[in-house]
């Protein structure tokens, strides 16, 4: 079983839908992140949090630690938004206490339609 | 601005044939990484460099070496590709390793085809 699960690993959604991408981790962790990566693209990290919520523009994210689970919302999503997202973990206990190393959950598919 | 830049961004190499990928950075960080990441799957840590210590995780084959000249530069070499090294491949940077305030920058990667 990996150390972090993403749910659902494909979604396809009608442009303007409210989005939810789930992450659960069984580790414990310093910082949890959410990245994106385009088809064939590099990686973009999104966020990085290790509690509460953040927002950017359209994109928010939360995280519960007693919970161990992190979702990624999307608001009004547009085709540009399609993309794979990643969510990764610092977990110290892992790596001997280096918590900048990260642990990656498999990612999550989207597809945006106009 | 380009704050992690990998070259070339689409590499082609024959079977056996040596190669390396090349990742400067203009963060002035300590800490680099490399990792491999195969087609719909997560990246795989392949090593990192802490400053001039190398460290290699404990599953990355013989074949594939780094070197970092300077803080701004390191190189991916692959001694002897095999088809199965066909891959994404991503450089990293964090301004430390053992601190939960820095984040993880990543370059767009560097996609090697092996015929």
């Amino acid at each position: 079983k990996n150390e972090v699960e993403q749910s659902p690993q494909n979604l396809t959604a009608q442009e303007g839908e409210f989005i939810t991408i789930n992450c659960s981790y069984s580790v414990g962790i310093s910082a949890l992140h959410w990245l994106q990566q385009h088809p064939g693209g590099g990686i973009v990290s999104l966020f990085m949090l290790s509690s509460g919520k953040k927002k950017h523009g359209r994109l928010i994210a939360t995280i519960n630690i007693q919970e161990k689970h992190s979702s990624l919302h999307i608001t009004a999503s547009h085709p540009r938004d399609s993309a794979v997202y990643i969510c990764a973990v610092r977990s110290p206990t892992n790596y001997g206490g280096a918590t900048n190393k990260l642990i990656f959950g498999t990612g999550t598919l989207l597809a945006v339609q106009p | 601005d380009a704050m992690v830049i990998q070259n070339p961004r689409y590499q082609v190499t024959q079977f056996g044939k040596p190669v390396t990928l090349s990742c400067s950075q203009t963060l002035n960080h300590n800490v680099m990484y490399w990792y491999q990441q195969k087609s719909s799957q997560a990246p795989k840590l392949l090593f990192h460099y802490y400053d001039k210590d190398f460290n290699n995780e404990a599953d990355t084959p013989d074949n594939f070496q780094s070197r970092r000249p300077n803080t701004s530069f390191c190189f991916l070499d692959i001694r002897s590709p095999g088809l199965g090294d066909a891959a994404m491949y991503l450089c990293a940077t964090s301004r430390d390793l053992r601190s939960s305030h820095y984040e993880q920058y990543f370059g767009p990667g560097t996609r090697l085809t092996v015929t």
